[in-house]
């Protein structure tokens, strides 16, 4: 069965840092790209990040760019994002997605979300 | 920059059909889209790719009363004999070199 599994979530103070985790099974990991997309109270979803299959291409919404960083692990079949200098908008719901394919495409695998709060 | 428009809501009776729409913008009305349901308090779920010629590539295990059809710029995602656990968001998202990945706005679906 194909899971991805987020966690790492918290709450954090408006300039700090948080580091996310997604640990995938039932697929071949190293094959497909991921995607990390986020959803904002009672807003609808926006994608955040994605990293192609060997983690040779990287690309970011503007609204992070410079300030987190996707990484994958295809040793440890596991995904992460590296959030820095953390703003109120930031505050979400954090998605883990898997593509169809190693490039960037549409996510056919979600998780169910971990919860970032940026509050002082 | 592509921009995928979705009406804000809809809703129809339990058992009845509907039809959802995404609109892609001028000079990508030629993109394929792929459709995402989010039940209420949960994480979203691929439902189906649509393709410019109709054809759509449904997840694993999405009943046959969800559908996928295309015409011009418009996506379409049908759902017929509706249940009630048809309630929740649909998104519409697209892809492509540059553009990277674009949501519409998503629909919220209430079954009457």
């Amino acid at each position: 069965q194909v899971q991805v599994e987020e966690s790492g979530g918290g709450v954090v103070q408006p300039g700090g840092s948080l580091r996310l985790s997604c640990a995938t099974s039932g697929f071949t990991f190293s094959t497909y790209g991921m995607h990390w997309v986020r959803q904002a109270p009672g807003k609808g979803l926006e994608w955040v990040a994605f990293i192609r299959n060997d983690g040779s291409n990287t690309y970011y919404a503007d609204s992070v760019k410079g300030r987190f960083t996707i990484s994958r692990d295809n040793s440890k079949n596991t995904l992460s994002l590296q959030m820095n200098s953390l703003r109120a908008e930031d505050t979400a719901v954090y998605y883990c997605a898997k593509d169809f394919r190693a490039e960037i495409g549409y996510m056919n695998v979600w998780g169910k979300g971990t919860t970032v709060i940026v509050s002082s | 920059q592509v921009v995928l428009t979705q009406s804000p809501s809809a809703s129809a009776s339990l058992g009845a059909s509907v039809k959802l729409t995404c609109t892609l913008s001028s000079g990508h009305t030629t993109y394929s889209i792929a459709w995402h349901q989010q039940q209420p308090e949960k994480g979203p779920r691929y439902l189906m790719k649509v393709n410019s010629d109709g054809s759509h590539n449904k997840g694993d295990g999405i009943p046959d009363r969800f559908s996928g059809s295309s015409s011009g710029a418009e996506r379409y995602l049908t759902i017929s004999s509706l249940q009630s656990e048809d309630e929740g968001d649909y998104y519409c998202q697209t892809w492509g070199s540059g553009i990277h990945v674009v949501f519409g706005g998503g629909t919220k679906m209430t079954v009457l």
